[in-house]
């Protein structure tokens, strides 16, 4: 597919556990952004790369969350110890030049 | 803080009229706006951008309008469909206290289209 993927679309976790979220952008992308989306809210930017080089953690809302990108294709965003409050939609974006493209999202419900 | 925010929640529209989303800002020295339209169980989607030497800029069926004086933009929807339906933001491309640009959005305006 040209689009940015993202899975999984929805992840279950209990309390206390670690998810990883991945995110596939359009070959070629340089940057590839996170944000998170609570309902009813507009996305917020969590972290920034530039092919492999994460430039901008600083959305990152705690020392739980972690992402990288070791090759500067595809990302992975990692939440540990998760809480109710990490419950939202994951988004990355990827771009070339000033328009960022979005995947779909991964819904995070944490009970 | 600097933000970027909408003034109504909820915009209903009968088909075929023309939809008007207003947007207001607070960050005078912002240089680029963008408009997304976000679809239930899907992400933004890219509708039309602006930048600040500019007070027009129009594509299909869309027209943004930009106030830098009342700080303020618009994004006009022409002859709404119902395809239209959905939540739009307005976001600011701004650049952030690590010299960094990324999106800032406001919590959207959701545009029921009725047939």
């Amino acid at each position: 597919g040209a689009g940015v993927s993202q899975s999984p679309r929805y992840k279950v976790a209990k309390r206390g556990q670690d998810v990883a979220l991945r995110c596939d952008p359009i070959s070629g992308h340089v940057s590839l952004f996170w944000y998170q989306q609570a309902l009813g809210q507009g996305p917020e930017f969590l972290t920034y790369f530039q092919n492999e080089a994460q430039l901008d953690k600083s959305g990152l809302p705690s020392d739980r969350f972690f992402a990288e990108r070791p090759e500067g294709s595809v990302s992975t965003l990692k939440i540990q110890r998760t809480q109710q409050e990490d419950s939202a939609v994951y988004l990355c974006a990827s771009s070339l030049a000033n328009e960022q493209f979005f995947g779909p999202g991964t819904r995070l419900t944490v009970l | 803080g600097e933000s970027v925010g909408l003034h109504l929640p909820t915009l209903s529209v009968q088909e075929g009229d023309n939809s008007i989303i207003n947007c207001a800002y607070s960050n005078s020295a912002s240089d680029y706006f963008i408009w997304y339209k976000q679809e239930s169980g899907k992400g933004p989607q890219f509708i039309i951008d602006i930048r600040s030497n500019m007070d027009k800029r129009q594509g299909q069926r869309v027209t943004v309008l930009l106030n830098k004086t009342v700080k303020h933009l618009s994004l006009q929807i022409a002859a709404t469909q119902p395809g239209d339906s959905a939540v739009y933001f307005c976001a600011e491309n701004m650049e952030r206290s690590t010299g960094r640009r990324a999106l800032t959005f406001g919590s959207g305006t959701r545009l029921q289209v009725q047939p």
